[in-house]
């Protein structure tokens, strides 16, 4: 089975520009969940969808936004990017059991200009 | 609001001993912890999740226990490799709730 796939993996932007993150779960599952990975905080949860529903939200700015898609891939947005947006942007799948863990992708390395 | 700790500094350790890190979390207890493990550039991987009813899980070289009255979790590897160096972390959730909150993560460096 193929492993989670987040596109593209590395790109630069500057400031004040857009940027569109691509996840694409394992066959079958039905939740994916964001995070953003900075040295200084962690892994911080920015959102889960099941069935093209958001069904959590974490405390983020409206610039941040996402949405799944019936066949389960996942998109997040940023607008207007700041420099402290730099950041791995990390896409988990899981079935669509609440208890499951998560299978990561490797990430989407953003850096903002 | 929820809160997860592990330590932020490094653990050094040489091959063939016990490595032993360290979660613990505030308020109410979760339903269960699990702990992945990540390199560098990489996303995290899954390596063992333990229910608040269990006191240890076990699979392979690793060991994990879960004691509620702490509110703490220790993450044992047996027999360290220099392979084993990563960043391992701890996430947990509370019952009926899905999303997993993690902790910063404590860096094991494993030497030969």
């Amino acid at each position: 089975k193929a492993g989670v796939t987040q596109t593209p993996r590395y790109l630069i932007k500057t400031r004040g520009q857009q940027v569109t993150l691509s996840c694409s779960p394992i066959s079958g599952h039905r939740s994916v969940s964001w995070y953003q990975q900075t040295p200084g905080q962690g892994l911080q949860f920015l959102f889960e969808y099941f069935s093209e529903t958001q069904r959590n939200k974490g405390n983020f700015p409206g610039r941040f936004s996402g949405r799944q898609f019936s066949n389960s891939r996942s998109e997040m947005n940023v607008s207007t990017l700041e420099l402290g947006d730099s950041a791995l942007y990390l896409c988990a799948s899981r079935t669509d059991r609440n208890t499951g863990e998560l299978f990561f992708g490797e990430g989407s390395r953003l850096t903002v200009l | 609001s929820q809160k997860i700790e592990q330590n932020s500094e490094a653990l050094n350790i040489q091959e063939g001993k016990t490595a032993t890190l360290t979660c613990n979390y505030t308020n109410y207890s979760p339903a269960y912890l699990q702990w992945y493990r990540q390199d560098p550039g990489r996303g995290p991987v899954f390596l063992l999740l333990i229910r608040e009813n269990e006191k240890e899980k076990r699979k392979e070289r690793l060991k994990v226990t879960f004691d509620t009255t702490l509110k703490q979790s220790l993450f044992h590897i047996t027999a360290s490799q220099p392979a084993d160096s990563a960043t391992y972390l701890c996430a947990k959730n509370p019952p009926g709730y899905s999303t997993l909150t993690f902790g910063k993560g404590t860096m094991l460096l494993v030497s030969p």
